[in-house]
């Protein structure tokens, strides 16, 4: 059983799209997040959800949109695609929503914006 | 302000050698920290983790760490490198919000 699942794993697109990423956990967890890699590698935290609450939301330009309908769901609605957003997006959860929990992640969603 | 800084964007070392991956952390209050790996086209997964229980942690695959307040590191070693040790590895400190804050990142090489 996958404890972090993500869908799509590839996304290629146009520049102007809006497009939406899925992001299901079977850990019984509290707290979800979206990160960024970017092509350098570098991960930054984007958003947080704590049962179905949202937590952080680290200057994100507000194309972004995460959606929690369920504390094991979090999806991340991407509108008016951008070159810049070409990135692997990752999922992860954790029981509770200090800094102390492993966080669990899932395998990423590569976005590519033509 | 918490950050994580890793020296040395690329090590590359001999099958059998000593590994040897460095991360210096900036805290204001007792950090929790973290090393993530990230095998190619994969998600990040937990190598081990400092919750000030033991300054010497031990994690899987023969990793272990050691947290050093006085020289604010938590460098991450391995006594003999294996092939499939090559990855990219992540030292991560943990906010109080919850989320990780990560340093850029180290891709360590094996050679035959």
């Amino acid at each position: 059983d996958t404890a972090v699942s993500q869908t799509p794993k590839y996304l290629v697109t146009q520049m102007g799209n809006d497009k939406s990423i899925k992001c299901e956990q079977n850990l019984g967890h509290d707290t979800m997040y979206w990160y960024k890699q970017d092509s350098k590698k570098f991960l930054k935290i984007m958003f947080s959800y704590n049962n179905k609450e949202l937590i952080i939301n680290e200057t994100v330009p507000n194309r972004f949109s995460p959606k929690s309908p369920d504390k094991a769901h979090l999806n991340l609605h991407i509108n008016s695609l951008e070159l810049g957003d070409s990135a692997v997006y990752f999922c992860a959860s954790s029981p509770v929503r200090i800094g102390t929990d492993t966080q669990y992640f899932g395998p990423g969603t590569r976005l590519t914006v033509l | 302000a918490q950050s994580v800084t890793q020296l040395g964007s690329h090590v590359s070392v001999s099958e059998g050698a000593l590994v040897l991956l460095r991360c210096n952390y900036s805290s204001s209050v007792p950090p929790y920290l973290f090393w993530y790996v990230q095998y190619p086209n994969q998600g990040l997964q937990l190598l081990l983790k400092y919750t000030s229980a033991a300054t010497l942690v031990k994690g899987i695959n023969g990793f272990e760490a050691e947290f050093k307040k006085s020289e604010t590191s938590f460098h991450l070693t391995k006594p003999s490198a294996h092939m499939s040790d090559a990855a990219e590895y992540f030292c991560a400190v943990g906010r109080s919000q919850g989320n990780l804050i990560f340093g850029k990142g180290t891709k360590l090489s094996v050679k035959p």
